[in-house]
């Protein structure tokens, strides 16, 4: 993989589901991953940063995983909420590349 | 508030007319990015800054030329804008290494007609 690839486009859930994402990068001279929030008409904000491989991250009700070997991380949304819709991004930092590549990002909407 | 300030918020040129995005940050970061959005394209690196002094070119520099002021201010300039440079620009800066996050600007909207 070359590029930072995410997956699924879009979502769309009732509120109280769980949801989750996939982020795929290049394992290859990996140093580190990102996950943000992005609200519409408001700027990314910082969920997680991990490093490690095996690595899990929580915060609320939203958590994380990191396999640095085979290239990808799991976002994890347990029982959705209205005011999680938002477009999750993953940006992956490499040695090779020198700066954070980031993926298209997943569009999430929760319905009550 | 402590931050990532951009100015303007939104913006419309003609085609041909320059101009030049302002982005300062408070928080004594090293690192500062400028960014644009594209529907369906997330986020792509235009030119980045890693310290004071330096700067090198991101993903999609072409027609772009950028100043690191001081460690505080990191400017984006279009010399002559083109409709597709029409996009929501974001600047952020982070503490560097790439294990502390991006804090982003509130981002810049941008038309050229």
């Amino acid at each position: 993989i070359l590029n930072v690839e995410q997956s699924p486009q879009s979502l769309h859930v009732q509120e109280g589901d769980s949801t989750n994402f996939t982020c795929s990068f290049p394992s290859s001279n990996f140093y580190a991953l990102h996950w943000y929030r992005w609200e519409t008409a408001k700027s990314p904000e910082a969920l997680f940063v991990m490093t490690l491989n095996g690595d899990e991250k929580k915060k609320g009700r939203i958590s994380a995983t990191l396999n640095t070997k085979e290239g990808y991380s799991y976002l994890y949304i347990k029982g959705s909420q209205p005011e999680d819709s938002a477009t999750y991004l993953c940006a992956s930092f490499g040695f090779q590349g020198g700066k954070l590549i980031f993926g298209q990002g997943t569009e999430l909407s929760v319905k009550p | 508030n402590a931050g990532v300030t951009q100015t303007p918020k939104f913006q419309v040129l003609k085609t041909g007319q320059s101009m030049t995005l302002q982005c300062a940050q408070d928080m004594n970061h090293n690192s500062m990015y400028w960014y644009r959005q594209d529907p369906g394209m997330g986020l792509r690196l235009i030119y980045y800054s890693a310290s004071e002094g330096t700067t090198d070119k991101g993903e999609v520099p072409n027609g772009y030329n950028v100043s690191r002021l001081n460690k505080r201010e990191f400017s984006l300039r279009l010399e002559s804008a083109a409709p597709s440079q029409t996009s929501v620009y974001f600047c952020a800066s982070s503490e560097g290494p790439p294990s502390r996050a991006d804090t982003f600007g509130s981002g810049t909207r941008l038309t050229v007609v």
